[in-house]
């Protein structure tokens, strides 16, 4: 199936710190979605992108679908250790954008 | 509430007993699917389905069936499990088209397979 690339692999932070990821694919999409896993708990949507260029904002999270259609990065600002978990981007794909890609994810340490 | 409810949350079993991993939503979505998450491979894809008795085969489907007899259930069945297997699984479910792409999931099923 279509790879999504997904970086970095792992980040390890002090608090207060800025946290920037991103996701690229070698395809074109409509859909950008991003996901936080914590512990023990299945993703939850964080923010969903519908257009190029779009940019969003969800408290401290920001996060941008690329002009290109083919990536999408991911900014934490001032962390705080409860960001602590695995961070997935996903695309969607078939007619409806129902299919849904995941990267293989970012792993978020925080040291308080 | 809205949610995608998981059962079991943990199991342990042996190579070649049949189990089932059940998935219920309550959302009234149509596209439901599984996945399996692996240390270093993210989230795989490994059924979907578009409605009731609608189903597809996703990224690693070998080894598993699933069913879609109501819309609200979609249990994930392993009729002789091996011991590569052994991962934790995730049931989720969205509505279908444009906007309503936002995947909603379950708390995971952790399964051990001996």
């Amino acid at each position: 199936g279509q790879q999504l690339n997904q970086s970095p692999q792992s980040m390890f932070i002090q608090e207060g710190e800025d946290v920037s990821m991103n996701c690229t694919s070698s395809s074109i999409f409509n859909t950008w979605l991003w996901y936080k896993q914590d512990p023990g708990e299945g993703p939850v949507l964080l923010i969903a992108l519908y257009k190029a260029g779009e940019l969003t904002s969800n408290g401290r999270l920001t996060a941008q679908f690329g002009i290109t259609r083919k990536d999408s990065f991911l900014n934490i600002s001032a962390s705080i250790p409860s960001d602590v978990g695995i961070y997935f981007c996903a695309r969607g794909s078939g007619g409806s954008n129902y299919k849904l890609t995941f990267g293989k994810g970012t792993l978020l340490t925080v040291n308080p | 509430e809205a949610q995608v409810t998981q059962n079991p949350r943990y199991l342990i079993t042996v190579t070649g007993k049949k189990l089932t991993v059940t998935c219920s939503q309550n959302m009234n979505h149509e596209y439901m699917s599984w996945y399996r998450q692996d240390p270093g491979l993210g989230l795989r894809q490994i059924y979907y389905s578009m409605n009731v008795e609608v189903t597809d085969k996703g990224d690693v489907p070998e080894g598993y069936k699933v069913s879609r007899k109501e819309k609200r259930n979609f249990p994930l069945i392993l009729e002789s499990p091996s011991p590569n297997q052994t991962s934790l699984y995730f049931c989720a479910s969205s509505s279908w088209g444009g906007k309503n792409t936002e995947a909603f999931f379950g708390q995971g099923t952790r399964l051990t397979v001996v």
